[in-house]
């Protein structure tokens, strides 16, 4: 079963403009990942964020993580039409991190 | 280049046969991993190795089987007990030197059984 779930389904914004996705899970994890995925390709890990971390950054993206809302939020900045994308999260079903379950996914689009 | 090819990218199938769908990886990790995802949906694991001659059931692993002979092959089968295997299949591997954390995607599988 599915643990993280994401919010929005689909987003779409104007070049430039800031884009945030929100996901939400279920159990008691070790660690959450932000992935990433173009049409019909595999995925790209983005960023992990690990459950004693409130906040992380990289580059354009900034992760937060409440762990008592059981909650994360991908944050990218200055956005660009090749940002278009598939953004999963995922997280270790009770701590097995060879046990990833992955939400639904953002539906993400980047109008130049 | 380090990284993990899936082949074939697309593959055709009639009903009631198995088809094996290829996983290679040269990243020297240990672990693999074997997903299915469907239009819209995340990613469902459907079985996983830790090491070689050893895997576990994922979440949907009924109709399908694998073998780890090799570190770098992680093979997976999809059999005709597989009731509805039209999909997008996907191989991934970790290192444990990572704590198993960050997987490694291969480029994926489109399998379509008519």
């Amino acid at each position: 079963s599915q643990q993280g779930e994401e919010d929005p389904q689909a987003l779409s914004i104007q070049e430039g403009e800031n884009a945030t996705m929100n996901c939400s899970y279920k159990t008691s994890i070790n660690n959450l990942q932000w992935y990433r995925q173009n049409s019909g390709r595999g995925l790209v890990h983005l960023i992990l964020i690990r459950s004693n971390e409130r906040e992380k950054h990289s580059g354009r993206l900034r992760v937060t993580l409440d762990t008592s809302k059981k909650s994360s939020s991908l944050l990218i900045t200055a956005s660009r039409a090749a940002d278009t994308a598939s953004y999963f999260c995922a997280t270790d079903n009770w701590g097995n991190n060879n046990d990833m379950r992955f939400g639904a996914g953002t539906r993400l689009t980047v109008k130049p | 280049d380090g990284g993990i090819t899936q082949s074939p990218k697309y593959l055709f199938r009639k009903e009631g046969q198995n088809v094996t769908l290829s996983c290679e990886q040269n990243l020297n990790h240990d672990a693999m991993y074997w997903y299915r995802q469907d239009p819209g949906q995340g990613l469902r694991l459907i079985y996983y190795s830790q090491i070689v001659n050893d895997f576990q059931k994922g979440d949907i692993a009924e109709g399908y089987s694998v073998s780890r002979e090799k570190k770098e092959s992680f093979p997976l089968t999809v059999t005709s007990a597989q009731k509805n295997p039209t999909a997008f299949y996907l191989c991934a591997s970790s290192s444990p030197g990572q704590g198993y954390y960050e997987q490694y995607f291969g480029p994926g599988t489109r399998l379509t059984v008519t």
